[in-house]
């Protein structure tokens, strides 16, 4: 699975927009994008995930760039309760590749 | 619908004791997988599973046992618990075809001191 780059910390102010980039420039064509985060040392919880396409759901927007080197996850208006670790992963589509593979991920604290 | 549940959560052992951290999920995934984090640190994996009966190693599996008896069931076996061992044990599950990209769901930890 390809290796991904993420800034360690950001700050965000409440209700402001938060946009946590990731690197990830040795993707393969057959590897989507996933977002998870951990709130203060609990069981990870997914986000969203996508492959080359722009994705939102009820939490949040992935936004991948065209030839899918970075992205960006964005909450569009951050609460308090956004305050946790962001890990951006990628996995391949292989069958047997249940495993996830975290790096440090971005601590991402939003301001009052 | 629990979704992923690990017990206990909180345990302490003594150097050279050993015990099982149990997960049960009652989603029917087939593919289970055990993770420990250090402080500060990302989640590593320790061994997974894509089915019942079949079992493989992760990044750290030394140390820990598992078997899958069952869909549901996934348990973690210390055999001589060591203070590296010390950390918090996520347990995770998720879907293997079909839905073939879809999210893991993950326990709220088991946390273990090991003195």
């Amino acid at each position: 699975d390809a290796k991904t780059t993420q800034p360690p910390s950001m700050d965000c102010a409440e209700g402001r927009a938060a946009n946590l980039p990731c690197n990830h420039s040795t993707i393969s064509g057959n590897e989507y994008v996933y977002w998870y985060r951990q709130i203060h040392s609990q069981g990870p919880q997914y986000i969203i995930h996508g492959l080359k396409n722009n994705e939102t759901n009820e939490m949040a927007s992935l936004i991948i760039t065209e030839d899918r080197k970075s992205s960006t996850l964005i909450l569009p208006h951050a609460t308090l309760r956004d305050t946790a670790v962001y890990y951006c992963i990628v996995r391949s589509r292989s069958g047997s590749a249940r495993q996830l593979t975290f790096g440090s991920g971005t601590q991402l604290t939003v301001l009052p | 619908n629990a979704g992923v549940t690990q017990t206990p959560k909180f345990q302490v052992l003594k150097t050279g004791q050993s015990m099982t951290l149990q997960c049960a999920q009652d989603m029917n995934h087939e593919y289970m997988s055990w993770y420990r984090q250090d402080p500060g640190m990302g989640l590593r994996l320790i061994h997974y599973s894509v089915g019942a009966g079949i079992t493989d190693q992760g990044e750290v599996p030394n140390g820990y046992n598992v078997s899958r008896s069952t869909t549901e069931d996934f348990p973690l076996r210390l055999l001589s618990a060591a203070p590296s061992q010390t950390s918090v044990y996520f347990c995770a599950s998720s879907y293997r075809r079909a839905l073939m990209n879809t999210e893991a769901f993950f326990g709220q930890g088991t946390r273990l001191t090991v003195v």
